[in-house]
């Protein structure tokens, strides 16, 4: 069965310094990765996807993450980060974007 | 274009009512998809619509829950009758095929049974 872990309940970084969310995933096959943002109150906004190819993916909002098939790892990064970008992240796996399993996210609170 | 839209944003009812709530996904999207979300969990897939027919319904709990997908357009998640551990929020989504595609979401549906 496939299953996401995302280690970090909960980051904090101040503004303008660098992000890492984590997460690690187990598929039986080469898997269909996503990163999801939700803002208090908000559904849920797809960031960046991998199905295949470069292994470094771009995303909105300048965020980026790197497939490593080796680590069973999708982190997500942002080099500098902003106030706006608090929120909580969810990172998931399945074959396709809705038919997924989901982490239970990462909640990111940006100081000023 | 429209997004996903959800109603009600807000449900608050007592256990063993029934509750019932509406998705209008994206025009020509023929994948629709219920989740719950549990406070403090990622969101669980309840069941998948492809048209108006059910792919997917493994994870639904189908004593207490049914989900309906008429005219292969708007879906209707209900719960009959409603227990505590059913307070979560519901998010409605849909993509254009399903296969290796961007899902949207809608904005979910917050109930809250006491």
């Amino acid at each position: 069965a496939q299953s996401v872990t995302q280690p970090d309940i909960h980051i904090t970084v101040s503004e303008g310094a660098s992000l890492e969310l984590r997460c690690n995933y187990s598929y039986g096959a080469t898997p269909y990765l996503f990163w999801y943002v939700q803002s208090p109150g908000q559904g849920l906004q797809l960031l960046l996807k991998y199905f295949s190819g470069d292994t470094l993916v771009q995303g909105i909002k300048g965020f980026e993450a790197e497939f490593k098939r080796s680590q069973s790892s999708f982190n997500l990064r942002k080099p500098s980060v902003h106030w706006s970008d608090a929120a909580e992240y969810f990172c998931a796996v399945g074959v396709n974007a809705g038919k997924s399993t989901f982490g239970d996210g990462t909640t990111l609170t940006v100081k000023p | 274009e429209a997004g996903v839209a959800q109603s009600p944003r807000y449900k608050i009812i007592e256990k063993r009512q029934s509750v019932a709530f509406w998705c209008n996904p994206i025009s020509g999207h023929a994948t629709l998809y219920w989740y719950q979300q549990i406070l403090g969990q990622g969101p669980k897939l309840l069941i998948q619509f492809q048209n108006n027919g059910v792919v997917d319904d493994s994870q639904l709990p189908k004593d207490r829950f049914s989900a309906e997908r008429l005219k292969g357009v708007d879906s209707t998640l209900k719960i009959q009758p409603a227990k505590l551990e059913d307070s979560a929020v519901y998010l409605c989504a849909s993509s254009p095929n399903g296969q290796g595609t961007e899902a949207f979401f809608g904005q979910g549906t917050r109930l809250t049974v006491v």
